[in-house]
């Protein structure tokens, strides 16, 4: 089993729609989480992060976290073209290494 | 957010030579800093983790030899590709944390290799 998990897609969503992107982790020691934004060519950008259960507002961006089901996710609202790139989930465990999911690509379409 | 720099962003070089790749935090201090390797279309693939003014601690199979890491500084640190051959081309990233736990990673802009 993976550190972390994410569906690799492609995801494809309307401009304007909710693009809902989905990991899971195996460490239940894992104490906080990030989400990363990489277009294609470039390196990662870091959205936002995420440390208590519950969620997360950040503009059109919201994390939400459940521990005790090891399950980060990341809702993007009133998708944009501009968000189409690939997100990355991060979580950092116990001993302070961050793991990198391998990323779910997201093609948001006019 | 913090910003963390890389050079050169590209650079081609000929099988054999040795490419020296700079990182640097610029607005803060980084107790660590991490190496990468993406290859095209594939994930991140962490290579080695390292902590100013100590030896770096490289990921299972990451030639220590082969890619030599400096952290000589709390603002600086170096890989080195020594040898390179074709098979080192890749997007190289760095990325930096200030220290404390569960810091959040900020990442260079990526140095692009390519060894003909």
């Amino acid at each position: 089993q993976k550190e972390v998990e994410q569906n690799s897609g492609p995801l494809s969503v309307p401009e304007g729609a909710i693009a809902s992107l989905n990991c899971t982790y195996s460490d239940r020691g894992s104490q906080s989480f990030f989400w990363y934004r990489q277009y294609s060519g470039k390196s990662p950008e870091l959205i936002m992060f995420i440390y208590s259960n519950g969620d997360k507002e950040d503009g059109r961006f919201t994390a939400q976290l459940n521990k005790a089901s090891q399950y980060v996710s990341l809702l993007i609202r009133d998708s944009q073209p501009s968000d189409s790139a690939t997100y990355l989930c991060a979580v950092n465990g116990w001993n302070n290494d961050m793991r990198f999911g391998a990323g779910t690509r997201l093609t948001v379409k006019p | 957010g913090a910003v963390v720099s890389q050079h050169p962003s590209r650079v081609i070089c000929k099988s054999g030579t040795s490419v020296k790749i700079e990182c640097r935090s610029l607005d803060f201090q980084a107790t660590t800093m991490f190496w990468y390797r993406q290859f095209p279309k594939q994930s991140l693939m962490l290579m080695a983790t390292s902590n100013e003014g100590s030896k770096a601690t490289y990921e299972q199979g990451v030639e220590k030899d082969k890619f030599l890491i400096n952290h000589a500084s709390l603002t600086l640190s170096t890989l080195t590709v020594t040898s390179a051959h074709p098979e080192d081309s890749s997007f190289y990233i760095c990325s930096a944390r200030e220290g404390g736990f569960q810091e959040t990673q900020y990442f260079g802009p990526g140095t692009r290799l390519l060894v003909l």
